[in-house]
């Protein structure tokens, strides 16, 4: 299984400052990881697949860098709305996915 | 608009049964491999099972294999999770989940149906 680590656990930033996630895989995922917004009571939303392709409709100041095993989550100024725990997901060894322990974006 | 949108969740005791229902509409749901995921309370994301889109393969996580079923009707839409021998560590809520083709991330998710497996 490959496991994939996230850091920091709770990261707190003010409003309009850069916020930067890590993941880490346990093994080479190549390209294939996928970062996730999640706010309280909300399903998982798709925001950046093949670890730096933004999906549908979210905004430019999301962005992902990395591969292999080294990955990054930055959003370049932060809204209220982005304050949501983020997960990281590797499937290059689908269908044995899995999901990185989240970070937790909290306003300062 | 695609949307997903399970049903069947509730309160099971423990070694009790509980069947999912996942309603997918918006996309033509007979050509894509779905997905289930579950969240624990206040936890994180855990993959539970993938049926590809004729049904030819299924997987399922070590933590569940032999204790659930995934399935799909293609004709009605709809993907199952069928939950036997539940334990209290079932207790979650479970998403399904859309896999995007020749890709493997999920890019829809529907709401959720909250199990709680309790005596």
């Amino acid at each position: 299984e490959i496991v994939m680590t996230q850091s920091p656990a709770t990261l707190s930033v003010s409003p309009g400052e850069r916020a930067t996630l890590s993941c880490r895989a346990s093994q080479s995922v190549s390209s294939n990881l996928a970062w996730y917004q999640q706010k309280p009571g909300q399903a998982p939303r798709l925001l950046i697949y093949g670890a730096s392709t933004r999906a549908t409709g979210i905004p430019a100041r999301f962005s992902g860098s990395g591969s292999g095993t080294e990955f990054t989550l930055t959003i370049s100024s932060l809204q209220s709305e982005d304050f949501a725990v983020y997960y990281c997901q590797q499937y290059n060894n689908w269908p044995l996915y899995t999901f990185g322990q989240g970070t937790k974006l909290e306003i300062k | 608009e695609v949307q997903l949108v399970e049903s069947g969740g509730g309160l099971v005791k423990p070694g009790g049964s509980l069947r999912l229902s996942c309603a997918a509409s918006g996309f033509t749901f007979s050509s894509y491999s779905m997905n289930w995921v579950r969240q624990a309370p206040g936890k994180g994301l855990e993959w539970v099972s993938s049926i590809s889109s004729s049904s030819s393969y299924i997987y399922y996580a070590d933590s569940v294999k032999g204790r659930f079923t995934i399935s799909r009707d293609n004709a009605k839409n709809s993907l199952y999770l069928q939950m036997n021998s539940l334990r209290a560590e079932d207790t979650a809520v479970y998403y399904c989940a859309r896999v995007v083709p020749i890709g493997g991330y999920f890019d829809y998710w529907g709401q959720g149906t909250l199990v709680t497996v309790s005596s």
